[in-house]
């Protein structure tokens, strides 16, 4: 059981957004630790696609954003395309466990 | 453009001790920003943080592991490496490295490169 939770899967179609969220507690999310967003498309490994709750790196369309609020975070996608589909996941930093990094279970995308 | 290759056998024996090295190149492994990681993911299943180290040989663990994972740093070598010890079949996962970028405190950090990943199989 992953201590950030998100839903296992999403769908949407085509052109469509889609948001995916990442629920934490008061010991990493809402005590303002920075959120980060990865995406693994099949057989690859994770890309960075979110850093700092809500900026993208160099190279990663603007159809992806990051917001935070509270003890959860979202990631939302508009203009779905067909190779957005993807796992995603989300990361924080834990005060309960000393030094130590967690992510979420990890969401499916389908594209419709 | 920086690259990290895991490298180490693909099948280890129960009890035994899971040995990778991540060799990074195209930047170099003492720079003071970063830190440099391992992320597992056994087949089918999400991701798991494992833990740490910085250039100077400081690590961090998931506390999950503490007892069983050793990450040390040859800096000479551009290397780092990860031993796990005790393994059972619960341990049979992709291992990944990467880079842990500091992006201002320790909350901050987020894994900025990847390596491609290595099956392990802990089967007799």
């Amino acid at each position: 059981q992953s201590v950030l939770t998100q839903p296992p899967s999403v769908s949407g179609a085509a052109g469509q957004r889609v948001t995916i969220s990442c629920t934490g507690s008061n010991s990493n999310i809402g005590a303002g630790y920075d959120v980060h967003w990865y995406q693994q498309l099949p057989g690859t490994a994770p890309k960075l696609l979110i850093y700092g709750n809500n900026n993208r790196p160099s190279g990663v369309p603007d159809r992806f954003s990051g917001s935070k609020s509270g003890t959860s975070a979202s990631l939302a996608i508009t203009g779905l395309q067909a190779d957005d589909e993807a796992d995603y996941y989300c990361q924080s930093y834990d005060s309960s466990l000393t030094g130590s990094r967690v992510f979420g279970g990890g969401t499916k995308l389908t594209v419709l | 453009q920086l690259q990290l290759q895991e490298s180490g056998p693909g099948l280890v024996k129960p009890s035994e001790t899971l040995s990778l090295t991540c060799t990074v190149s195209g930047g170099s492994i003492s720079s003071s920003s970063y830190y440099w990681g391992w992320v597992r993911q056994p087949p089918g299943k999400g991701l798991e943080w494992m833990g740490s180290i910085y250039y100077s040989g400081s690590t961090f663990y998931n506390p999950s592991l503490k007892s069983r994972l050793t990450i040390s740093v040859d800096t000479s070598k551009n290397k780092f490496s990860l031993k796990l010890s005790s393994v059972t079949a619960a341990d049979t996962a992709v291992y990944h490295c990467a880079r842990l970028y500091d992006n201002g405190g320790y909350w901050r950090r987020y894994l900025d490169y990847w390596g491609q990943g290595t099956l392990v199989t802990v089967s007799s």
